[in-house]
């Protein structure tokens, strides 16, 4: 059974750094075709992808995002770490991290966390 | 970076209709998009990958189509259970990108 759950800060401030915890169960990042992505949702927004790391530490950013954005991985621990630098109220959203998997060209999140919201403001 | 253009953005509709989603990618991305259900207060569940394939456990209800730029989302027999917002994904590169949204009220 594949689990997902995101921890951090329910609130920063402005200017700040987001670190963002990723801790799940049920599957290994050594194996190979397995990846853990971020996706995040404003409130009553839609969904935006943010960045994912692969099983052998390939890692891929959203353009907009990318000079913001940090993603590693502890296969050991289970986890998987994102910071975001320089956090703004627009980046208010409520963030997810997702198990992924390639079906031929088609990268998908077939299981999900439940969600973390996260507040920007002073 | 490819976009998605998902309609209608909200439809109302009964239980027992039958709802038609459309999901545009600004260039061609062959059949490689997945389709999301998301309930008010959860996260996403994948319904439809590969434009028509349906993921496990999920009813036969859904069905997917498309290829190209143009693609769909059918729910032949609405039931309580799927009003949600539904939201379309692309990934025919490392730039993942997700459609709108398309919430499917009670009429």
């Amino acid at each position: 059974q594949i689990t997902l759950k995101e921890s951090g800060p329910t609130l920063v401030k402005p200017t700040q750094t987001l670190t963002l915890t990723c801790t799940f169960s049920g599957f290994s990042l050594s194996t190979s075709g397995v990846g853990v992505g971020w996706i995040r949702q404003p409130p009553g927004k839609a969904l935006e992808w943010l960045a994912l790391i692969y099983w052998n530490d390939d890692k891929r950013y959203s353009p907009s995002l990318k000079s913001r954005l940090t993603i590693t991985k502890d296969t050991s621990k289970n986890q998987v770490v994102l910071t975001m630098t320089n956090m703004d109220p627009v980046d208010t959203a409520t963030y997810y991290c997702a198990h992924a998997v390639r079906y031929q060209l088609l990268l998908l999140f077939d299981y999900w966390g439940q969600g973390t919201l996260v507040t920007v403001s002073s | 970076d490819i976009q998605m253009t998902q309609s209608p953005s909200s439809v109302s509709a009964s239980v027992g209709d039958r709802v038609t989603i459309t999901c545009r990618a600004s260039q061609g991305i062959s059949s490689w998009l997945a389709w999301y259900q998301q309930k008010p207060g959860k996260a996403p569940k994948l319904l439809i990958y590969a434009a028509s394939s349906l993921q496990s456990g999920v009813p036969s209800r859904f069905s997917g189509s498309g290829s190209g730029t143009d693609f769909t989302l059918t729910i032949s027999s609405l039931q309580p259970e799927d009003f949600a917002t539904y939201y379309c994904q692309q990934a025919n590169s490392f730039r993942l990108t997700f459609g709108g949204g398309t919430k499917v009220e009670i009429k």
